[in-house]
C-alpha cells in the first residue's frame, strides 16, 4: 500500500547532539516537504523539494537541512540540537494533479 | 493580515448538529482550496478538496467556495464525537502541484454526546 513514513515517532536528545529525522513514501510523489508545528499552532514549510537533487528553504528560517539522493527519501538533519527545536516535524508529499498533501505521521522532538 | 485565517474556537456542538467551520484568505488568485482534520498528537488527513466556486459535497461533510467573498466553509452534517478534532483550512495560490500550501491556524471542534 502506497504510504508515507516517519521515524522515529518520539524523539528525547541532550542538546547538542545531531540527529536526522527519516522520511520515505512509496507514493511515487516527486515533491516533498517538511513542516514545523508547535501544539495548537500553524504548519510551517521549512524545507521542500521538486525532485531528486532539488531543496528549498521554506517559509519559516529553521537550522535544519535536507537531502534529496532517492526520489522516496527526504531526511532531515539538525547538526546541533537545543531545546528551541522541540517541536513537532511533519514530513509530506504531493500528488502531482491536485497538489494535495498526504502527511506522514510525524516526528515529536524534545531537546533536553 | 494572516494569509488565511481561521476561528481558532473551541466550537462546541451537540451530537447530531450541524458543525460550520469558516475560514478566509487574502490573496485573490488562489485556486486551490483544502480542509484538512487533524486529530491531538496525529498528523492532517484531507477531508476535502474544492476548486470552483459553489458547494463540494462528500458523505456528511460540504465545502463551500466563495472566491468573490474569500471564503471557504466546512459543513458537517450530523456531527459525531468523532468528529471532535482540529479543522485546518488550506489555500494554494496555484492549480494542481504549483503555488504555495498556505494552512490557517485551525478551528478545534468539540462535539459533546
Amino acid at each position: 500500500e502506497a504510504d508515507i513514513y516517519q521515524t522515529p515517532r518520539y524523539l528525547v536528545i541532550g542538546t547538542g547532539k545531531k540527529i536526522t529525522l527519516e522520511c520515505s513514501q512509496t507514493m511515487g510523489h516527486d515533491k516533498m516537504y517538511w513542516y514545523q508545528q508547535d501544539p495548537g499552532m500553524e504548519l510551517h514549510l521549512i524545507h521542500y523539494s521538486y525532485g531528486v537533487n532539488s531543496t528549498e528553504k521554506g517559509d519559516l528560517s529553521s537550522e535544519s537541512t535536507v537531502s534529496r539522493i532517492r526520489t522516496e527519501h527526504f531526511p532531515l538533519t539538525l547538526e546541533s540540537a537545543r531545546p528551541s527545536h522541540t517541536s513537532q516535524y511533519l514530513c509530506a508529499s504531493s500528488e502531482f494533479k491536485t497538489g494535495t498533501r498526504t502527511f506522514g505521521s510525524g516526528t515529536r522532538l524534545t531537546v533536553v | 493580515q494572516k494569509e488565511v485565517e481561521q476561528n481558532s474556537g473551541p466550537l462546541s456542538v451537540p451530537e447530531g448538529a450541524i458543525a460550520s467551520l469558516n475560514c478566509t484568505y487574502s490573496d485573490r488568485g488562489s485556486q486551490s482550496f483544502f480542509w484538512y482534520r487533524q486529530y491531538s498528537g496525529k498528523s492532517p488527513e484531507l477531508i476535502m478538496s474544492i476548486y470552483s466556486n459553489g458547494d463540494k459535497e462528500d458523505g456528511r461533510f460540504t465545502a463551500q467556495l466563495n472566491k468573490a467573498s474569500q471564503y471557504v466553509s466546512l459543513l458537517i452534517r450530523d456531527s459525531q464525537p468523532s468528529d471532535s478534532a482540529t479543522y485546518l483550512c488550506a489555500v494554494s495560490s496555484g492549480s494542481g502541484n504549483t503555488g504555495k500550501l498556505i494552512f490557517g491556524q485551525g478551528t478545534t471542534l468539540q462535539v459533546k454526546p
